[in-house]
């Protein structure tokens, strides 16, 4: 069974531009959290998504926004990119709402200049 | 709120050492636990994970124990290869946000032959 995947795995973007990033769950899994991983601030939560609907969301300002399709597959969008915003963004699956593991892609590193 | 601290590193060892890397927690309830390990230019992999106290996860000689009276999921293995070199964290999943994972600093171990 194929893992998560996260494309594109490398993306360099200028400040107050905007990006979007996906990710493909494994199949079978409808669940897809995101998460930002920095030197500074380690790995932080941003947002859950189950059946298309946002579930559960971390500390982060309005620029970072994400969906997930039917076919579970999601996607995360930040607009007016900042420098601070620089980071390996990773998605992770789980199987259904009533589980806690989690299985996480290769990532998306994110460069903002 | 929810919190993870781990030793900070790095850990150097020598091939064959034991190893131990600490984590404590902070949490309302009962979060389920887990240990995950990034190696370079990579996600993180699910090393293994316990869901209530006394629980003992365990995996690629890997082992934690989760301990409520001191609320610890201390990392241990007998004896340590090259290949066991990578960043470790822990991580807690809470019953408020069962996939909103909090992750401590991360541990890097360095193993040398």
């Amino acid at each position: 069974k194929a893992g998560v995947t996260q494309t594109p795995r490398y993306l360099i973007k200028t400040r107050g531009q905007q990006v979007t990033l996906s990710c493909s769950p494994i199949s079978g899994h409808r669940s897809v959290s995101w998460y930002q991983q920095t030197p500074g601030q380690g790995l932080q939560f941003l947002f859950e998504y189950f059946s298309e609907t946002q579930r559960n969301k971390g500390n982060f300002p309005g620029r970072f926004s994400g969906r997930q399709f039917s076919n579970s597959r999601s996607e995360m969008n930040v607009s007016t990119l900042e420098l601070g915003d620089s980071a390996l963004y990773l998605c992770a699956s789980t199987f259904n709402f009533l589980t806690d593991t989690q299985y996480f892609g290769p990532g998306t590193r994110l460069t903002v200049l | 709120g929810n919190s993870v601290t781990q030793m900070e590193g790095p850990v150097t060892l020598s091939e064959e050492a034991f190893l131990t890397i600490n984590c404590t927690y902070t949490a309302t309830g009962y979060p389920s636990l887990f240990w995950y390990v990034q190696y370079p230019g990579e996600g993180l992999q699910l090393l293994l994970k316990a869901t209530k106290a006394d629980d003992k996860g365990s995996n690629k000689g890997f082992e934690a124990t989760y301990r409520k009276e001191t609320t610890s999921f201390h990392l241990e293995k007998g004896s340590v290869q090259v290949s066991d070199s990578a960043v470790y964290f822990c991580a807690l999943s809470s019953d408020t946000g069962r996939r909103a994972l909090t992750f401590g600093s991360g541990t890097r171990l360095q193993v040398q032959p």
